[in-house]
């Protein structure tokens, strides 16, 4: 069975500095990779995706994700965090039919991003 | 706009009552879903529904129901079976073969 694991439950950093979030998945076929964020009381934003191509993910506001299948990881990175920033962020994994029909999106627990002036 | 609309926001439940929980999509997309969230624990599928009439028990049916009269609709019914409702819901929607969008949520909790 799949599942996905985050490290990290809580990462402080200071603004301006890099960060990385780490997610790793236990799967032995092709996976569908997401980030998503959630800021407080609201709910899920898709924050990038790997379906297959590229390795490196890029999404609008400068964070990245590379998927590296022989260490089935999927690290969030950005190299200058801002206050806003602060967010919990989910990794997600699903096979086959990605995210969709058959509802096999599988989420790890979380990582609880805080972002300090 | 489209998009994904949870209500109430806020929802308090009686011991012993069932309480239902509204989801609406104008997004068009065929299948639904709903999710519990607790603190540290990431999202845990309750149900799914790919179509119309048609919907399958996720990880944690239990003490919950589902309808899906309609495409847009996806209610979640919090039964008296449910020990433990307090958490947040989460309902979600796609498209065949494309990531889920989410609602804003609805906080449940037990007077």
């Amino acid at each position: 069975a799949q599942s996905v694991t985050q490290l990290d439950s809580q990462v402080p950093v200071f603004e301006e500095a890099p960060v990385e979030l780490r997610c790793n998945y236990s799967s032995s076929v092709s996976v569908y990779l997401f980030w998503y964020v959630q800021y407080p009381n609201q709910g899920l934003q898709l924050l990038l995706k790997y379906l297959s191509g590229s390795t490196l993910v890029e999404s609008i506001n400068g964070f990245e994700a590379e998927f590296n299948k022989s260490q089935t990881s999927f690290h969030l990175r950005k190299p200058s965090v801002h206050i806003s920033d602060t967010a919990e962020y989910f990794c997600a994994v699903s096979g086959g039919n990605y995210g969709g029909s058959q509802g096999n999106l599988i989420f790890g627990k979380g990582t609880k991003l805080s972002v300090k002036p | 706009d489209g998009g994904i609309t949870q209500s109430p926001k806020y929802l308090f439940r009686k011991e012993g009552q069932n309480v239902t929980l509204s989801c609406e999509q104008n997004l068009n997309h065929d299948a639904m879903y709903w999710y519990r969230q607790d603190p540290g624990q990431g999202l845990r599928l309750i149900y799914y529904s790919q179509i119309v009439n048609d919907f399958q028990k996720g990880d944690i049916a239990e003490g919950y129901s589902v309808s899906r009269e309609k495409k847009e609709s996806f209610p979640l019914t919090v039964t008296s079976a449910q020990k433990n409702p307090t958490a947040f819901y989460l309902c979600a929607s796609s498209k065949s073969n494309q990531p889920q969008h989410f609602g804003d949520g609805t906080r449940l909790s037990i007077l």
